[in-house]
């Protein structure tokens, strides 16, 4: 049972670089959602996707686009990254508003 | 704006007691609420889902509670025990998802 894979696990970037976190479900999940994690901020929604093809704003969206490929995969881009979003970034999916999220193990991301 | 407070951000328990997290919220109009528990450098486990209709859920040693009008869910942990040290993190779901910044939970054996 994969449930919600994230890759890659860690990542270090340049100030500026750009770069896509990957994120697949393969429960049949209608829902996606992308979160950072930082201390003492506890987790903020940056996108979801209520279902394949579409996708709307968060708590914190400036500086990320993000795509529902397909059902199942839902990525995050980062055009030009900041150290501001040094964090650790969550995906997680559901298959409605009342069935529990389910949460993968995250994408250390690291901004220099 | 939903904000979304736990009280304590760490406790430190003996096992086998009995313990309550708190988790508080400032907007009643909520669709479900989602207790998880956070094991470090890992992702987000579910351990109980609420309903808005719904009182409480049970699961195990686990109860959570729910008090829309007040703003408030409790989880109850039975009997703890040290696996049960994580970080354990209510989040508020209604027209968008927010989540406390967690509780912090060491059992010492």
């Amino acid at each position: 049972n994969a449930g919600v894979t994230q890759t890659p696990k860690f990542q270090v970037l340049k100030t500026g670089q750009s770069m896509t976190l990957q994120c697949a479900q393969d429960m049949n999940h209608n829902s996606m959602y992308w979160y950072r994690q930082d201390p003492g901020m506890g987790l903020r929604l940056i996108y979801y996707s209520a279902s394949e093809g579409t996708t709307d704003k968060g708590e914190v969206p400036n500086g990320y686009n993000v795509s529902r490929l397909n059902k199942r995969e839902f990525s995050l881009r980062l055009e030009s990254a900041a150290p501001s979003q040094t964090s650790v970034y969550f995906c997680a999916s559901r298959w409605t508003l009342d069935q529990p999220q389910h949460f993968g193990d995250g994408t250390r991301l690291s901004i220099l | 704006k939903q904000e979304v407070t736990q009280i304590p951000a760490a406790l430190s328990v003996p096992e086998g007691e009995n313990l309550v997290l708190n988790c508080s919220f400032t907007d009643s109009a909520i669709y479900n609420l989602q207790w998880f528990r956070q094991d470090p450098g890992k992702g987000l486990t579910s351990l109980l889902l609420i309903q808005s209709s719904q009182r409480e859920q049970t699961s195990g040693r686990l109860n959570a509670s729910l008090d829309k009008s007040s703003g408030r869910s409790t989880l109850y942990i039975a009997a703890s025990q040290p696996g049960d040290s994580a970080t354990y993190l209510c989040a508020v779901i209604g027209n968008q998802f927010y989540f406390g910044t967690g509780t912090s939970l060491t059992v010492i054996p």
